[in-house]
């Protein structure tokens, strides 16, 4: 069973657009949700990250919007840009468990 | 301050064999998690280990197995390699059990034939 429901699989957006990727979860117990965004041949990256107390954080282009009632979060992707291609996973963490991950989306940012 | 570093970053293995693959976390951390990760399943979560201990488990069979050790250095055993065990190993590690940033290694890529 699927914990972190994320969608779209891929997205191609033009240079300057906005990215969003969004996730799903169903256990309420979760406390984290971070964002990691991942290159070829590297392992994820921390992106960014929100606790379900707050409903938006923004760091530069980066913002997760949170819906705690609806139990899903997104990340937007402002002025996209070509050096943003990777695939990004969404993910979700109560203390003491494992971290649950979405599938993955692959990002391309076309010139 | 290194990063989660994972030996061998390349594997080539063959049906039926066994496999190590070791972990060093940052400096400090003290758990360590690993995941395989495929194009169709994205992240999985394997274990994780918290002083020398399993402190959560993913739904793997029981081939594969892990161990850390005091310096919180771990390795992942994989035994009777199977196709479907081809994959991405990544580590990562975080300070501890409540710590909610976890930080990533590069990889094992492993394939087997």
């Amino acid at each position: 069973q699927q914990q972190v429901k994320q969608s779209p699989q891929s997205l191609i957006v033009q240079k300057g657009g906005i990215s969003i990727i969004n996730c799903a979860y169903e256990n309420t117990a979760f406390d984290y949700f971070p964002w990691y965004q991942q290159f070829p041949g590297k392992g994820p990256a921390l992106l960014i990250a929100i606790r379900p107390d707050v409903s938006e954080k923004k760091e530069g282009r980066f913002t997760i919007s949170f819906n705690k009632s609806a139990k899903q979060f997104s990340l937007h992707i402002m002025d996209s840009q070509p050096g943003d291609s990777a695939t990004y996973f969404c993910a979700a963490w109560s203390t003491g468990n494992q971290f649950y991950f979405g599938t993955g989306t692959s990002l391309t940012v076309i010139p | 301050k290194a990063g989660v570093t994972q030996t061998p970053r390349y594997l080539i293995k063959t049906r039926g064999q066994q496999v190590t693959l070791s972990c060093s976390p940052i400096s400090g951390h003290r758990s360590v998690s690993w995941y395989q990760q495929t194009p169709g399943q994205g992240l999985q979560f394997l274990f994780e280990y918290f002083s020398e201990t399993q402190r959560n488990k993913g739904n793997f069979p029981g081939r594969f197995s892990g161990r850390q050790f005091s310096n919180s250095r771990s390795e992942m055993n994989v035994s009777t390699l199977e196709l479907g065990d081809s994959a991405l190993y990544l580590c990562a590690s975080r300070t501890g059990m409540s710590s909610y940033e976890q930080y990533f290694g590069p990889g094992t890529r492993l394939t087997v034939t």
